[in-house]
């Protein structure tokens, strides 16, 4: 069973922290990684995507990359409370797929 | 900003009855997704639609799931026959290329009750 693996949480931290998301997947063969933000009753939002080794930055946001430990990292700088949210990590297993695996999600609460 | 749109928002249906739900995707992207999310549960993918056919599909997509593309614009979801644990909320997505290559959006979801 292919399987994507997250942390549920809650994840607290406060306002102007470092919130440190973690995601495991199971499937060597993993190509792309993305990691979604979801507002409770609405639909996943994409936030960040990587593909290769390493980090990568967009604003607030470094999703980091270790293929050979079949690990993915999102971490939020300057945590806001509009940043509280169920973050969902999204794996595409396959070199042909075209389905992305989601992890359950990390639910990050951001307190003022 | 280009986005998914999904119709209806909320849809209530008998046990047994037919459902379809719509969606009309970015306009330049070329594959199409279904996903859907039991209340509390993880994101589950359906279906992956390209070229006017299905690219893959999951377990949970069995025949009584189809996929269509009736026109250039429309993607739509068709259960032929609800049942109780069909109950989710429902997800198009769309990707210019394969989720390999370019990122998935995703529309708001349509929020499938069967009674």
């Amino acid at each position: 069973q292919k399987e994507v693996e997250q942390n549920s949480g809650p994840l607290s931290v406060p306002e102007g922290a470092i919130a440190s998301l973690n995601c495991t997947y199971s499937d060597r063969g993993s190509q792309s990684f993305f990691w979604y933000r979801q507002y409770s009753g609405k639909s996943p939002e994409l936030i960040m995507f990587i593909y290769s080794n390493g980090d990568k930055e967009d604003g607030r946001f470094t999703a980091q990359l270790n293929k050979a430990s079949q690990y993915v990292s999102l971490l939020i700088r300057d945590s806001q409370p509009s940043d509280s949210a169920t973050y969902l990590c999204a794996v595409n297993l396959n070199q042909a797929g075209t389905a992305l695996i989601f992890g359950k999600g990390t639910t990050l609460s951001v307190s003022s | 900003e280009p986005e998914v749109t999904q119709t209806p928002s909320h849809q209530v249906t008998q046990m047994g009855q037919e459902v379809i739900l719509r969606c009309v995707p970015i306009s330049n992207h070329l594959y199409f997704y279904w996903y859907r999310q039991i209340l509390g549960q993880k994101v589950e993918f359906l279906v992956s639609f390209y070229n006017n056919e299905i690219s893959e599909k999951s377990e949970i997509f069995d025949d009584q799931f189809s996929v269509e593309r009736p026109d250039g614009s429309n993607f739509t979801l068709k259960i032929r026959s609800t049942k109780l644990e069909d109950s989710a909320m429902y997800f198009c997505a769309s990707s210019e290329l394969g989720v390999r290559n370019t990122e998935a959006f995703f529309g708001q979801g349509t929020r499938l009750t069967v009674v």
